[in-house]
């Protein structure tokens, strides 16, 4: 089945250890986003490609970097996380040229910083 | 600025119908949706409203105005599975523009 892919899904790491997370389609979307979400809080957009177009929220902090090496896989990396970081990353896909943009979640990475 | 407002916690009884309101202000507008989340999961997709009326899929229902910038999902015969976080969302511009969400309504369903 065609769908979004996040690895891991639990990730540890400890306060200002660089982290890496994960995220692979088989949907050949050509957009991918990635959010973050605290507990009980909307999804906040982090950053977002169009193709190979990289797109940053103004109020993404630059501890925050991402890498989209090409349409399948899309990464999250986080500098030196602090104990703010600590989240659910969230990534989604979507097509762009069309109005109808649903965006396909994948099952989220929770990020636990000690 | 970019608002959308939800209420933040519900309770219904299994069987019984409940109405979500979601009222928005964004600078743009072209499409509201509506997704289900799980605790501890990613949103899924319900619901996609771009003219005003109802849009009806099974047990769940979703509404535009977009006058009022208003909406609301109408889930019926409520299931204990269906409690979860519902989360209203708009794109405020055309094209590929990521989606603003709301806060989300917690939902829980009683016997």
């Amino acid at each position: 089945d065609a769908m979004v892919i996040q690895n891991p899904r639990y990730q540890v790491t400890q306060f200002g250890k660089p982290v890496t997370l994960s995220c692979s389609q088989t949907l050949n979307h050509n957009v991918m986003y990635w959010y973050q979400q605290k507990s009980s809080q909307a999804p906040k957009l982090l950053f977002h490609y169009y193709d190979k177009d990289f797109n940053n929220e103004a109020d993404t902090p630059d501890n925050f970097q991402s890498r989209r090496p090409n349409t399948s896989f899309c990464f999250l990396d986080i500098r030196s996380p602090g104990l703010g970081d600590a989240a659910m990353y969230l990534c989604a896909t979507g097509v762009r040229g069309t109005d109808y943009n649903e965006q396909f979640f994948g099952p989220g990475t929770r990020l636990t910083v000690l | 600025g970019q608002n959308i407002d939800q209420p933040t916690e519900m309770t219904a009884t299994e069987g019984a119908i409940v109405q979500i309101n979601c009222t928005y202000q964004t600078s743009g507008f072209n499409g509201l949706f509506w997704y289900q989340q799980h605790a501890g999961e990613a949103p899924t997709f319900l619901s996609y409203n771009v003219l005003d009326g109802l849009e009806e899929k099974g047990r769940f229902s979703s509404f535009l105005s977009r006058s009022k910038g208003y909406s609301y999902l109408l889930l019926k015969e409520l299931q204990m599975k269906d409690s979860a976080s519902y989360l209203c969302a708009v794109r405020d511009n055309s094209g590929n523009t990521p989606l603003v969400f709301g806060k989300g309504t917690r939902l829980s369903v009683i016997a």
